[in-house]
């Protein structure tokens, strides 16, 4: 089945460093994949997205890029805030067909924390 | 434009009591789904509901039942609590079952079951 696999978190970083968070996926054919951000005490928020391969997703600094001959979608930021502190979660929707079709498989969630 | 709601917000039970957690969205979608999520484990998904009228397992429905009340609301019945479904409950919903339309999540019901 499909499955989604993040980088074991936590993840400390001081303000305006690099930040890489790695996933990979297992899918049929060509899925859409998703980093989804979820704040202390609240609901997942899209982050970005991207739908087919080479494509590249952004927002608020971040960038994922679709890598389909590594299966991965990293996720990256030049120079982290306290403010990005949070769970960031990966996740696929695969194409049409299939028992699976149109639900999500998320990753187990990266927990990233930024300090001053 | 609420986007998706959630009620109540916590809840404590006891082992056996029964209760229903509420999810209404105002974004005219058609996919709306349950989730739980577990430290480390991710969200699984509990039930979804491809459109008003169906409703279909997700991968982990046991203890659960679900009613897809009408289009805007989706229901989520625990008949029996069990201490192993303290948990966090999300809400989301989806334009319709497309693979590149996200989902938009609620605020999530924090649920402790004794």
């Amino acid at each position: 089945g499909d499955s989604v696999t993040q980088m074991e978190g936590p993840v400390t970083l001081s303000e305006e460093a690099f930040l890489t968070i790695n996933c990979t996926y297992t899918a049929t054919g060509y899925p859409s994949l998703f980093w989804y951000v979820q704040y202390p005490g609240e609901g997942l928020q899209l982050l970005l997205k991207a739908t087919k391969a080479d494509d590249k997703g952004s927002n608020k600094g971040f960038e994922a890029t679709y890598r389909k001959e590594t299966t991965s979608f990293h996720l990256e930021k030049g120079s982290v805030q306290v403010s990005d502190s949070a769970v960031y979660f990966c996740a696929l929707t695969p194409r049409a067909g299939g028992t699976s079709y149109g639900k999500l498989t998320f990753g187990q969630g990266t927990i990233l924390t930024v300090h001053p | 434009n609420a986007g998706v709601t959630q009620t109540p917000k916590f809840q404590v039970l006891k082992t056996g009591q029964s209760m229903t957690l509420q999810c209404a969205q105002d974004m005219n979608h058609n996919s709306m789904y349950w989730y739980r999520q577990d430290p480390g484990m991710g969200l699984r998904l509990i039930y979804y509901s491809a459109s008003e009228g169906t409703t279909d397992k997700g991968e982990v429905p046991n203890g659960y039942n679900v009613s897809r009340l009408n289009k805007r609301e989706f229901s989520l019945r625990l008949e029996s609590a069990a201490p192993s479904q303290t948990s966090v409950y999300f809400c989301a919903s989806r334009e319709a079952l497309q693979s590149y339309n996200e989902q938009f999540f609620g605020p999530g019901t924090r649920l402790t079951v004794l």
